[in-house]
């Protein structure tokens, strides 16, 4: 059972391009969450989502950010016009079940550099 | 805003040693758990704590949730250069998971 896959892992973009990142979850799976991490730091919460729907974006900026998880295919977190600022690791996990006692399963991460 | 503040931020100990790392919040949690990366990959789940006083133990490790489900501690016995790493407690409230700022441990042989 493949775990979580993350593409691409690493993406060099120049200032004002677009950066899409993604991630297909465990096998089973609905729901799906995007973290940010800076370097020795803990991940921040971005957004959580289940099959074609959000849930939580609280931790999303409100420009220039997207996210979405179609019924078919990976879930998909947008960057546009990314800022140097964008530069970090992002993280997808993934989880079969809603629970407050659920794991997460982490993919390895897809880490954007902002020339 | 629930917030987990973790200390040390860092540790650097020689092997065979002792440490503990600490999990705080003013809030109060349904679960916490325990992760710990490594450079270059995800984080991976060590343990989950649900009931107020509990005590789990993973071989060195040993997990403790405090009694009011606000804080939470991670022991580890004689650290070997292996247990090196980013630990992160969580917790989880509303469906997400907020993770602390991280603890990283370096242990020298």
């Amino acid at each position: 059972n493949a775990g979580v896959m993350q593409n691409p892992r690493h993406l060099v973009r120049r200032r004002g391009q677009e950066a899409r990142l993604r991630c297909s979850p465990m096998k089973g799976h609905s729901h799906v969450y995007w973290y940010r991490q800076l370097p020795e730091e803990g991940l921040k919460f971005m957004v959580y989502l289940q099959k074609e729907n959000i849930i939580d974006e609280s931790g999303m900026p409100k420009e220039r950010f997207s996210a979405e998880f179609p019924k078919e295919g990976p879930s998909i977190l947008r960057i546009q016009q990314v800022v140097r600022g964008d530069s970090a690791a992002y993280f997808c996990a993934s989880s079969p079940l809603a629970g407050e006692t659920g794991e997460l399963f982490f993919g390895e991460g897809s880490r954007l550099t902002v020339l | 805003t629930q917030l987990l503040e973790q200390s040390p931020q860092f540790l650097s100990i020689q092997e065979g040693e002792n440490l503990t790392v600490y999990c705080n919040s003013s809030s109060v949690f349904s679960s916490l758990q325990w992760y710990r990366q490594e450079p270059g990959e995800g984080p991976v789940l060590l343990v989950t704590v649900v009931t107020g006083g509990e005590v789990k133990k993973l071989k060195r490790l040993t997990f403790q949730f405090g009694d009011a489900r606000k804080d939470s501690s991670l022991h580890i016995t004689a650290a070997q250069p292996g247990d090196t790493g980013l630990y992160l407690c969580a917790g989880r409230n509303t469906g997400k998971l907020i993770f602390g700022q991280g603890t990283t441990l370096q242990v020298k042989p």
